[in-house]
């Protein structure tokens, strides 16, 4: 158990489909990620919010979509996906968005878009 | 920019063998240093870090120091064990930015055999 709690597991979407990402913490932390993980590449940072507030958003497609209505939730919204946004998404927390402090990552979904 | 190159996987040993898993990166500032660990289907773990040159980081047998002269972080285990098989990611933060830009390798897959 991280800590850190992802819902769906797997998720297989068609491509005009509208689905959402969840993600939940209750280690208390002020900041929150989501990273996208595809085979042979680097782990993708997508957007990282600090307090609730949006830091970070790395040039991402706008149809993702994310949204934090509080401290310990994080979702990210899907719509008009493509095939190659098929990959393992990851949620992580951290007490804050320091450099040395470290991420507690949630297990993913799986994401499939057909 | 910042960039972490770790050895291409995947790694295959036998149980009881010394593992070495490579580790090199490029940063403008001071950064942190990490080793993530992903078993079959969780999410990273943090394994180890190190914040400062020469500092050692440790945890479950593994260790790997920051070596700020040849800009390396390489992962050291004396005995494996079948338990290790998993996926391994070097990171590193940099003190400039905090986790907003925390940069990962492309992970490096060992697989340890009885």
């Amino acid at each position: 158990e991280t800590g850190v709690t992802q819902t769906p597991r797997h998720l297989v979407m068609g491509m005009t489909n509208k689905k959402s990402l969840k993600c939940e913490q209750h280690l208390g932390h002020n900041a929150m990620y989501w990273y996208k993980q595809s085979a042979k590449k680097p782990l993708e940072l997508m957007f990282v919010y600090s307090l609730e507030e949006r830091v970070e958003n790395n040039s991402v497609p706008s149809r993702f979509s994310p949204e934090c209505p509080n401290s310990s939730h994080l979702f990210l919204h899907l719509h008009t996906l493509q095939p190659e946004d098929s990959a393992l998404y990851l949620c992580a927390s951290s007490p804050q968005s320091s450099y040395n402090s470290p991420l507690h990552f949630g297990n993913g979904t799986r994401l499939t878009v057909t | 920019g910042d960039s972490v190159t770790q050895m291409e996987g995947p790694v295959t040993l036998s149980e009881e063998a010394f593992l070495t898993i490579n580790c090199t990166y490029t940063a403008t500032g001071y950064p942190s240093l990490f080793w993530y660990v992903q078993y079959p289907g969780e999410g990273l773990q943090l394994l180890l870090k190190a914040t400062k040159a020469d500092d050692k980081g440790s945890n479950k047998g593994f260790e790997a120091t920051y070596r700020k002269e040849t800009t390396s972080f390489h992962l050291e285990k004396g005995s494996v064990q079948v338990s290790d098989s998993a996926v391994y990611f070097c990171a590193l933060s940099d003190l400039s930015f905090g986790n907003e830009k925390l940069t990962f390798g492309t992970g490096t897959r060992l697989t340890i055999i009885p």
